[in-house]
């Protein structure tokens, strides 16, 4: 109950093209899903992040969409660069403060 | 936002001894944690420190194995003890402001 599922594991994407990584949450207690950028030697960052009671945030080239009937959200990146390439995670969290974050997704942008 | 560091970036240690990571945020916050993420992996929950009280220690991690110390409301330490090659991972901390974590730049421990 406390899994975050992410997909895909690897994705490779042509500059200019757009990113899409999916998560799938099973506890309802989530009320925070957050998304991580980290690049290699570096701590993860806060890119964007949505409440259950939005469908859609967009800051930017970077999107969230929420489905909560079907506990899915995911990010998509529009007009990637190869600058956007790191590792992304996916994460909930409930009212405790707990981050449970996905397995992520190593996301290359060929140029 | 905040901005925290952590003391080392890096170190390589021989099985059997201990190291403290230090982290420092140059705010005062109220909840702090400490994550390990494994070569190629995601991040897992070590401990919740609070100011003021004992640190919570999630499943498969215990106190003797990671004793972690937060004096003030700016500083917290986590110590891996009688350390293993398998210990070899990045050891994250972060802050809680709002309703975000901010990570620091991660400590990178190698046991030989």
């Amino acid at each position: 109950q406390q899994q975050v599922k992410q997909s895909p594991q690897s994705l490779i994407v042509q500059k200019g093209g757009i990113s899409i990584i999916n998560c799938a949450y099973e506890n309802t207690a989530f009320d925070y899903f957050p998304w991580y950028q980290q690049f290699p030697g570096k701590g993860p960052a806060l890119l964007i992040a949505i409440r259950p009671d939005v469908s859609e945030k967009k800051e930017g080239r970077f999107t969230i969409s929420f489905n909560k009937s079907a506990k899915q959200f995911s990010l998509h990146i529009m007009d990637s660069q190869p600058g956007d390439s790191a590792t992304y995670f996916c994460a909930a969290m409930n009212n405790t403060g707990k981050l449970i974050f996905g397995q992520g997704t190593t996301l290359q942008v060929k140029p | 936002s905040a901005v925290i560091s952590q003391k080392p970036s890096r170190d390589i240690c021989q099985r059997g001894t201990s190291l403290t990571i230090q982290c420092q945020v140059d705010s005062q916050v109220t909840m702090m944690f400490w994550y390990r993420q494994q070569p190629g992996q995601s991040l897992t929950l070590i401990a919740t420190a609070n100011q003021g009280s004992e640190a919570t220690y999630e499943s498969g991690f215990v106190i003797d194995k990671f004793p972690i110390s937060r004096p003030n409301l700016t500083f917290s330490t986590l110590t891996v003890s009688n350390m293993s090659p398998e210990d070899s991972s990045i050891y994250l901390c972060s802050v809680e402001i709002g309703d975000t974590q901010y990570f620091g730049p991660g400590t990178r421990l190698t046991v030989l």
